[in-house]
């Protein structure tokens, strides 16, 4: 199947800072990318949809000013968690769509 | 919106033997039912995927049925090896124009040797 990556893998972080993460879809454009959050022992949460050039589309109850979508190419889509707390420490996920959807190997979010 | 129903939660068998995971749906909309595979700590992975206008598919010890009417589909995984041994999700997306993939809560398998 086709290839998401993300990057760091995992972040540790002092609260009130702001982290930010890479998805990059390494063999083909996607039209799509979506943002995860996956909180343990849980089913993966949709945070926000995001379409190359626009602006993200956010889900009912998640703060787009704290969590910025930047949707730059086809190929790469930023989320930054901004002044971070330790209820933010999550698992978060992103997925590239061109027909199928694929998911990157998540990001480990721990915030001091 | 949709919501996706999974059971079980969670599920134990014999190397060996069979392990059938359910959902069911609730917009009559949504066409395309995938499930993946995640290990711990890793994202998941596209293992099957079956659209509206299929009743069943089939990858090697791996199928997927779709029951429209009743809007409920299954995962059947045969001789189960340690190596299934993961969390399965089921999901359904939207037949709306956001084509959002509802994720099910997850089934934790786990295949004993």
């Amino acid at each position: 199947g086709a290839v998401v990556s993300q990057h760091p893998s995992w972040v540790i972080c002092k609260s009130g800072t702001s982290v930010k993460i890479e998805c990059r879809s390494l063999d083909f454009q996607a039209t799509t990318m979506f943002w995860y959050r996956q909180f343990p022992k849980q089913s993966l949460m949709l945070m926000a949809t995001s379409n190359e050039g626009s602006k993200a589309t956010y889900e009912q109850g998640v703060e787009k000013d704290k969590f910025l979508i930047n949707h730059a190419s086809l190929t790469l889509s930023t989320l930054t968690v901004t002044s971070a707390h330790p209820e933010d420490s999550s698992f978060y996920i992103c997925s590239a769509r061109l027909v199928w959807q694929f998911f990157g190997p998540g990001t480990r979010l721990t915030v001091l | 919106g949709e919501n996706v129903e999974q059971h079980p939660s969670t599920l134990s068998v014999q190397e060996g033997d069979s392990a059938v995971i359910k959902c069911t749906y609730s917009d009559s909309a949504s066409n395309y039912f995938p499930w993946y595979k995640q290990e711990l700590g890793k994202g998941p992975q596209l293992i099957i995927d079956i659209r509206s206008n299929v009743g069943e598919k089939k990858d090697q010890r791996i199928a997927v049925t779709l029951n429209k009417t009743a809007k409920h589909f299954s995962l059947h995984i045969t001789e189960t090896q340690p190596e299934d041994s993961a969390v399965y999700f089921c999901a359904a997306r939207e037949g709306s124009n956001t084509g959002k993939l509802i994720f099910g809560q997850g089934t934790t398998l786990q295949v004993k040797p």
